[in-house]
């Protein structure tokens, strides 16, 4: 049964800790995505990734990290250069350079302790 | 910069009330998306619609796509308890072939049974 499959679904991160959110996908999707949603504020996009071994920035780059070693994988590192980082963070994936609706993951929510 | 506004934030509705969501977007979409997200869960997708003026139904769903290609809605009738969770627009820009989305804030909708 394809899909996206995040985890871990809960995760809890202290102070100047570096924590990464794994994304595995069984799609055959080429593009992959982190967004993060905030109460009240959609989902908001951080990094992107069309194609093996190349990522771009989204909106909301600034203190998290990604890489796109292998097609089914797109982890996303929150450092601890994220000031705010507790959220829900969603990975999602579609054909790339298409407009095929994007499948997402069940999230991961992450919180301070 | 890009942007989708999504209005209203919340709606509340008895059940058997109808409810309606729209989409602005600030410049020329070349489609736009909708997708539904339950209570605790992820986006799930929709619909999709491409062309000028299109409407589209499924079941008590009506989802438009303005003229200018600029705005969208979204009508339920006669809501359910089963239709509650949070309705999201994603527009892809029409500059943008890569598939990228850019998301509404979103409406939450709850129904009291």
């Amino acid at each position: 049964d394809g899909g996206i499959t995040q985890s871990p679904k809960y995760l809890f991160r202290k102070e100047g800790q570096n924590v990464t959110l794994s994304c595995e996908q069984n799609l055959n999707h080429d593009a992959m995505y982190w967004y993060r949603q905030d109460p009240g504020q959609g989902l908001r996009l951080i990094y992107y990734s069309q194609i093996v071994n190349d990522f771009q920035k989204g909106d909301i780059a600034e203190g998290y990290s990604v890489s796109r070693e292998k097609k089914e994988s797109f982890p996303l590192t929150v450092t601890s250069a994220q000031k705010n980082p507790t959220a829900f963070y969603l990975c999602a994936s579609h054909r790339a350079y298409s407009n095929q609706p994007q499948h997402f993951g069940d999230g991961t929510r992450l919180s301070i302790l | 910069g890009q942007q989708v506004m999504q209005i209203p934030q919340y709606q509340h509705v008895q059940e058997g009330e109808d409810f309606t969501t729209y989409c602005n977007s600030s410049t020329t979409l070349s489609n736009i998306q909708w997708y539904k997200q339950r209570p605790g869960g992820h986006p799930v997708f929709l619909i999709q619609l491409v062309k000028s003026g299109e409407v589209k139904k499924q079941k008590r769903l009506t989802f438009q796509f303005g003229e200018a290609k600029k705005n969208s809605s979204l009508h339920i009738t006669a809501t359910q308890t089963t239709d509650v969770g949070t309705y999201f627009c994603a527009g892809t820009m029409i500059y943008n072939q890569g598939g990228k989305l850019i998301f509404g804030q979103g409406t939450e909708l709850s129904v009291k049974p």
